[in-house]
């Protein structure tokens, strides 16, 4: 199976402050990647598709970025609503696998 | 409007069976595949297996032997069955669906039902 290594696995952010997230893949996944933002008690939403596209309805300070095994996703400008996990998934190749999680607080 | 929802048992005896269905709306299971990921409390998801559009089944290898998946595309129901459960097996279960870009399949999951929480315990 591929690992995602993500990190890290914790930060804290203030308002209005851009935050990078980065997911390492065991092997190159061909930009085959997704970004899922999950809040509290709630089910994770995609926010980003194929690397670097938006899912419809997510706010552009989202995007996502890198190629091979090494890939990001950044906020520009930390919003209160931002606070949440994060999640990385490769479907390069099965099973679907996923990165062990960001959680993001406002500071 | 595209709309999943799991059901079933929010406790569950160690050694017995888990039996969730995940109801569909919006979409068809013969023209979407349905996958179920899991989430124990606190800790990440883990993709547990597929319906595929065309009726067969994948899952992941280190739940085989004890996963099941099946459907009844009448009743636009997905099945999950899974033996021999343990409290490690304790986690929110979603079902979701497979993502379409011009026309192109996608394992990225855009819907997702609301879980369902598995407490195993005695």
């Amino acid at each position: 199976d591929i690992q995602m290594t993500q990190s890290p696995a914790s930060l804290s952010a203030s308002l209005g402050e851009t935050v990078s997230i980065e997911c390492l893949a065991s092997e190159g996944i061909s930009n085959d990647l997704a970004w899922y933002q999950q809040k509290s008690g709630k089910s994770p939403q995609l926010l980003i598709y194929a690397a670097s596209r938006l899912q419809d309805g997510v706010p552009s300070r989202f995007s996502g970025s890198g190629s091979g095994t090494r890939y990001s996703l950044k906020i520009s400008g930390m919003q209160p609503e931002d606070e949440a996990d994060y999640f990385c998934q490769q479907s390069y190749k099965y099973p679907p696998t996923f990165g062990g999680g960001t959680k993001l607080e406002l500071k | 409007e595209v709309q999943l929802k799991e059901s079933g048992p929010g406790l569950v005896q160690p050694s017995q069976t888990l039996s969730l269905t995940c109801t569909v709306s919006g979409f068809s299971l013969t023209d979407y595949s349905v996958h179920w990921v899991r989430q124990p409390p606190g800790k990440g998801l883990e993709w547990m297996g597929v319906m595929w559009s065309g009726g067969s089944t994948a899952y992941n290898s280190a739940l085989k032997s004890r996963l099941s998946i099946s459907r009844d595309t009448s009743k636009s129901q997905v099945f999950l069955k899974m033996n021999s459960l343990q409290t490690e097996d304790t986690a929110i279960y979603y079902c979701t669906r497979e993502s379409r870009y011009y026309g192109y399949s996608y394992n990225w999951f855009a819907y997702w039902g609301q879980g369902t929480l598995v407490t195993v315990s005695s």
